[in-house]
């Protein structure tokens, strides 16, 4: 069974540019999860989706974060434009589901290999 | 006061110890709890799921001790290879609130 996959595996940016990440869940996932990681840090929810619905979102800096889920598979995290202090590791997880309905345990969180932002 | 806590370390042990984390959190509605292992420049991977009861993998043993609001880990016969950092994660699971949250981590490092 495929894990999470994310892309890019890198990315080097100067600050006020664009950039995009992308994630693909697990198949028959329901619930994904953008964490970011900085160094020294557990990581630090982002955004949740359930489904296509985003849930959770109060720490996602809307003013120049911005996330979709469309279909309710794959989903794409941008930043624009991108700030120094915006380096970090952006992970993507997925759960069968959120643990808010069905089996205990369903709300494990499987996760890409992550992708490391460095803005200059 | 974060919602989750771990003591950073770095753990230091040689091969064949007995090594101990704990974890603590302020949410008295948790539900659900794990540990997850990090190595270095790469992703967490679920390590154990941690049940009211305790529970035992192997060399790997987790318990809950929902009175006192913390988790923990117990690691014994250190191996080298289980040099990693050890995130701790808590769910509410209830209540609305389905966010696992995650401690900033343990360091260990097993040497020989």
């Amino acid at each position: 069974e495929a894990g999470v996959v994310q892309s890019p595996r890198y990315k080097i940016i100067e600050k006020k540019q664009p950039v995009a990440f992308w994630c693909n869940p697990i198949s028959g996932h329901n619930t994904l999860y953008w964490y970011r990681q900085n160094l020294g840090q557990g990581p630090e929810l982002l955004i949740r989706y359930e489904n296509e619905e985003a849930v959770d979102d109060s720490q996602l800096p809307k003013d120049r974060f911005s996330a979709e889920r469309l279909k309710g598979v794959d989903s794409t995290l941008k930043i624009q434009p991108a700030e120094l202090g915006d380096s970090a590791v952006y992970l993507c997880a997925s759960s069968l589901n959120s643990g808010s309905w069905g089996g205990f345990g369903d709300e494990k969180l499987f996760f890409g290999s992550g992708t490391q932002l460095s803005v200059l | 006061r974060k919602e989750v806590e771990q003591d950073p370390g770095p753990f230091n042990v040689p091969e064949g110890a007995t090594v101990a984390f704990n974890c603590t959190y302020s949410n008295s509605a948790s539900q659900s709890f794990f540990w997850y292992r990090q190595d270095c420049r790469k992703e967490p991977k679920l390590l154990m799921s941690v049940y009211s009861s305790g529970n035992e993998d192997g060399r790997f043993t987790a318990q809950l001790n929902r009175a006192s609001q913390y988790i923990s880990l117990l690691i014994r016969d250190s191996k080298l290879s289980d040099s990693a950092t050890y995130l701790c994660v808590v769910n509410p699971a209830s209540g609305g609130s389905y966010i696992p949250t995650f401690g900033r981590g343990t360091s260990l490092i097993v040497h020989p």
